[in-house]
């Protein structure tokens, strides 16, 4: 069964401290791995796509990368706009062609 | 280009009433997408579609149902509304890529 998990479930940042968000997956057939970011009281909006290991994907001050078994969401010298729930999806083939399966999600707060 | 519309965005269902929730997409997208988003738990896939007139079940399909009889349609129906239904609900389609999001569905049982 294709399964997404997210860490920290909650990460605080100040200003400037730059960190990591964590997604492991374990899926069969790995079509891409999506990651979105979403505020309250809103659909979440897509940041990027990685399809396969070694992929590297940048937007301002964020960098997403792709190992076979993870994927990163860097952030480089955050702002308080940065602060919001960032959720990590994988599309899958096989007998679960088309299925688009999210993690949990990390809720980042980012204090000036 | 409206992308994903969802309705209602907001509705209050005593408990055993049934309701249809509709996502309409303008995108000729194949695939769409129901979840729901319950606090600290993410996203959870409760059916899909990937083509006009099929469905499949995700995570948490139990007590839900769908429809997809036209491409751009995804119908998602409660029979029997429960308490453990309140929740957010998110459309979704895509095609190849990424998906887009509708703005959600705030359901309450009580």
């Amino acid at each position: 069964e294709d399964q997404v998990t997210q860490s920290p479930e909650a990460l605080r940042l100040q200003e400037g401290e730059s960190s990591s968000l964590n997604c492991s997956y374990t899926v069969s057939g790995l079509r891409g791995l999506f990651w979105y970011r979403q505020d309250p009281g809103k659909g979440p909006e897509f940041l990027f796509t990685l399809y396969s290991a070694g992929e590297e994907k940048e937007k301002e001050r964020l960098k997403a990368t792709l190992t076979k078994k993870e994927s990163f969401l860097h952030i480089t010298a955050p702002k308080p706009e940065d602060s919001a729930t960032y959720l990590c999806a994988v599309n899958a083939g096989g007998t679960s062609y088309g299925k688009l399966t999210f993690g949990q999600g990390t809720i980042l707060t980012v204090h000036p | 280009n409206a992308g994903v519309t969802q309705t209602p965005k907001f509705r209050v269902l005593k408990t055993g009433q049934s309701m249809t929730l509709l996502c309409a997409q303008d995108m000729n997208h194949e695939y769409m997408y129901w979840y729901r988003q319950d606090p600290g738990m993410g996203l959870r896939l409760i059916h899909y579609s990937v083509g006009e007139g099929t469905t499949a079940k995700g995570e948490v399909p139990d007590g839900y149902n769908v429809s997809r009889l036209k491409k751009q349609n995804f119908l998602l129906g409660l029979e029997s509304a429960a308490p453990s239904q309140t929740s957010v609900y998110f459309c979704a389609s895509r095609d190849r890529g990424e998906a887009f999001f509708g703005q959600g569905t705030r359901l309450t049982v009580v």
